[in-house]
């Protein structure tokens, strides 16, 4: 069955090390989509993709940076971790017509101490 | 800009009893789509039910329903039936114009009672 992983689950890193978060979809959809779920805040967008080469900022980019080289995966890369990204995150993936569902992965529970 | 608005932290529901979860929105967009997205402790976002904006019908999904009006810019979620499996995180969220970002809420959390 297609599918939507996302590895690690879990992460705990050190302030101002680099990670790299991996999101991978086999459903073959052109939009992927990366958020993090803050406490009362619900889940904000950070970057995603309308397809290969495609990269956009979200409305919390700051701090990461995304890249897309082939359909399935978009991985996402905190350059310098602070303690303020220590958040969920969700990687997503949706067919490129407007009104189509988000997949949601698993997400990832990362700590940044 | 889009903007989603769940103005009710929590709520708790007895068990087989009905509970409607509150949600207004606002955009400029004239085609547009919301959603509610349940997230139980498992932390996976799991779709609950859809809305066309253009569709005068309000959704219904087995034990789910929508009141969308679209007038007031409100949609919110009713329970019907309410299990002990519904206690969960819900999302209002909104998905307008052509770029297929979704904006969230920021959430509900509903506990079900025995």
């Amino acid at each position: 069955d297609a599918e939507i992983t996302q590895s690690p689950r879990h992460k705990i890193i050190e302030t101002g090390r680099q990670v790299t978060l991996a999101c991978h979809q086999t459903w073959n959809h052109n939009n992927m989509f990366w958020y993090r779920q803050v406490l009362g805040h619900g889940l904000r967008l950070i970057h995603y993709s309308y397809g290969v080469q495609d990269t956009n900022k979200g409305e919390v980019s700051d701090g990461y940076s995304v890249s897309r080289s082939n359909t399935e995966d978009l991985p996402l890369t905190l350059e310098s971790a602070a303690s303020s990204q220590t958040s969920v995150y969700f990687c997503a993936s949706s067919v490129s017509s407007v009104d189509n569902e988000q997949f949601f992965g698993p997400g990832t529970r990362l700590t940044v101490l | 800009a889009q903007t989603v608005t769940q103005s009710q932290p929590e709520m708790s529901v007895q068990e087989a009893e009905t509970v409607t979860l509150s949600c207004t929105y606002d955009t400029s967009e004239s085609n547009y789509y919301l959603f509610w997205y349940k997230q139980p402790p498992s932390r996976q976002m799991i779709l609950v039910i859809r809305q066309e904006a253009y569709k005068q019908q309000n959704a219904t999904e087995n034990r789910f329903s929508v009141n969308f009006q679209k007038a007031a810019k409100s949609f919110s979620l009713k329970i019907s039936d309410s299990q002990l499996g519904d206690t969960a995180m819900y999302f209002c969220a909104l998905l307008a114009g052509a770029n297929s970002k979704l904006t969230f809420g920021k959430g509900i959390t509903l506990s079900v009672r025995p």
